[in-house]
């Protein structure tokens, strides 16, 4: 069974502290996604991861992935409050081109 | 330029009941998705199209749901007849052909069955 799983599922952290959420997935995969959802809003594009050591950085958020260890981190340095948010990863199965969406992780930064 | 545009936002109906939901895609993006993101889990893909063709329905529920895209562009979603936990929000995204670039995603429609 493809999965697409993400942890934690919930993070509460302090404004000023940095975190790592984790993306692991159970299949080979051409690429990978990264996207913000603001409650009650739609997804947000963040971040596409194309190759094995791909490395993006915007602002307070740095994705990489290591297709070996088929696993996608997103780094947060120094949090502030406006990052609070959902994030997803989202998988495409090589070959087959499917979509498939991680769990979500649902960060909550607090003042 | 535009973004992916949905209707309706919310729709509230009973169960048994049928509902229909539409898509325009962002103009030139020739691949279109639906998804069905149920609360608190991640968005999962119901049916991809690229232009006029299925790419990928192996998610859809084909007994109760249908989507069709006709010339290609616009995109409805059915549901026939509904379920309690068809509950969810739906979401089309488009994209363009080029295999690497991100799904822009509409703002969804909220379905609530009573």
């Amino acid at each position: 069974e493809l999965k697409v799983e993400q942890n934690p599922l919930f993070l509460s952290m302090q404004e000023g502290k940095n975190y790592t959420i984790y993306c692991n997935y159970s299949t080979t995969s051409d690429r990978l996604y990264w996207y913000r959802q603001d409650p009650g809003k739609s997804l947000e594009s963040l971040f596409v991861l194309l190759s094995n050591g791909a490395v993006k950085q915007e602002g307070r958020l740095m994705a990489s992935l290591d297709t070996k260890a088929r696993l996608s981190t997103l780094h947060i340095t120094a949090a502030v409050h406006d990052l609070s948010a959902t994030y997803f990863c989202a998988v495409v199965t090589s070959g087959t081109y499917k979509y498939i969406f991680g769990t979500g992780t649902r960060l909550k930064v607090l003042a | 330029e535009a973004g992916v545009a949905q209707s309706p936002r919310y729709k509230i109906i009973e169960k048994r009941q049928s509902v229909a939901f539409w898509c325009n895609p962002i103009s030139g993006h020739a691949t279109l998705y639906w998804y069905q993101q149920i609360l608190g889990q991640g968005p999962k893909l119901l049916i991809q199209f690229q232009n006029n063709g299925v790419v990928d329905d192996s998610q859809l529920p084909k007994d109760r749901f249908s989507a069709e895209r006709l010339k290609g562009v616009d995109s409805t979603l059915k549901i026939q007849p509904a379920k309690l936990e068809d509950s969810a929000v739906y979401l089309c995204a488009s994209s363009w052909v080029i295999r690497n670039q991100p799904q822009h995603f509409g703002d969804g429609t909220r379905l609530s069955i009573l």
